[in-house]
């Protein structure tokens, strides 16, 4: 179950930036904290950002998250043709108290 | 650096018991603060959280799957397994074991998931 809205593609030409959103309400991001992953084609996810901003380390500043009420974003800078992926978001549901992903969003780096 | 590995069988028939190990190296399962979790994700979909099992053996499904699946965790090998019953097709989907951070912190929750397994195909098929 999808509770969180993500746009199935993205496109940009390197170098330049592209921004995902992740929609969703009041019982998940409104009020629990976003994450985000990035999965390589024929990889697992792999975690790019942590309590709707954190950056693991090893992770490139070129990738930010933010949250504004019940929505997030994943904004990647300076793409690289290495960065198109599927990247999807994720927070806790209190409803159903579930952990709940967005449907995926395909980035293509033309 | 903390490493996941996936084993068991890919192919289960419709109605059988879906059996998984992860083997954790790089950490104890046992050494406190975080939960091991499973996620699957079907071909050509998202990703699906099904449960975990913390440090102190205590476990959490996903109401969805709740009747149907079992964490359990072997300390001595530093392994824990998935079951989950009454496989149907709708369960064929690449499972990963993950290690999840969990907080709860001015009133919200924090979970998320790293490092991840490489996942293993599991067909429901007879």
């Amino acid at each position: 179950q999808s509770v969180l809205t993500q746009p199935p593609s993205v496109s940009a030409a390197p170098g330049q930036k592209v921004t995902i959103s992740c929609s969703g309400s009041s019982s998940n991001i409104g009020n629990n904290y976003v994450s985000w992953y990035q999965q390589l084609p024929g990889t697992a996810p792999k975690l790019l950002i942590y309590d709707n901003s954190m950056r693991p380390s090893g992770i490139p500043d070129r990738f930010s998250g933010s949250k504004s009420g019940t929505s997030a974003t994943l904004d990647i800078t300076g793409l690289q043709t290495g960065d198109e992926a599927d990247y999807f978001c994720g927070a806790w549901e209190s409803s159903l108290s579930t952990v709940i992903f967005g449907g995926g969003t395909k980035l293509t780096v033309l | 650096q903390v490493q996941l590995q996936e084993s068991g069988p890919g192919l289960v028939k419709p109605s059988q018991t879906l059996s998984l190990t992860c083997t954790v190296s790089g950490d104890y399962i046992t050494g406190g603060y975080y939960y091991w979790s499973w996620i699957r994700q079907p071909p050509g979909k998202g990703l699906d959280w099904i449960g975990y099992i913390s440090y102190s053996g205590s476990t959490y499904y996903n109401p969805s799957l709740d009747s149907r699946v079992t964490v359990s965790v072997d300390g001595s090998k530093n392994q824990f397994s998935l079951k989950l019953t009454s496989v149907t097709a709708a369960d064929t989907a690449v499972y990963y074991c993950v290690r999840e951070t969990y907080d709860y912190k001015s009133g919200s929750y924090s979970k998320y998931f790293d490092p991840w397994g490489q996942g293993t195909l599991v067909t429901v098929s007879s």
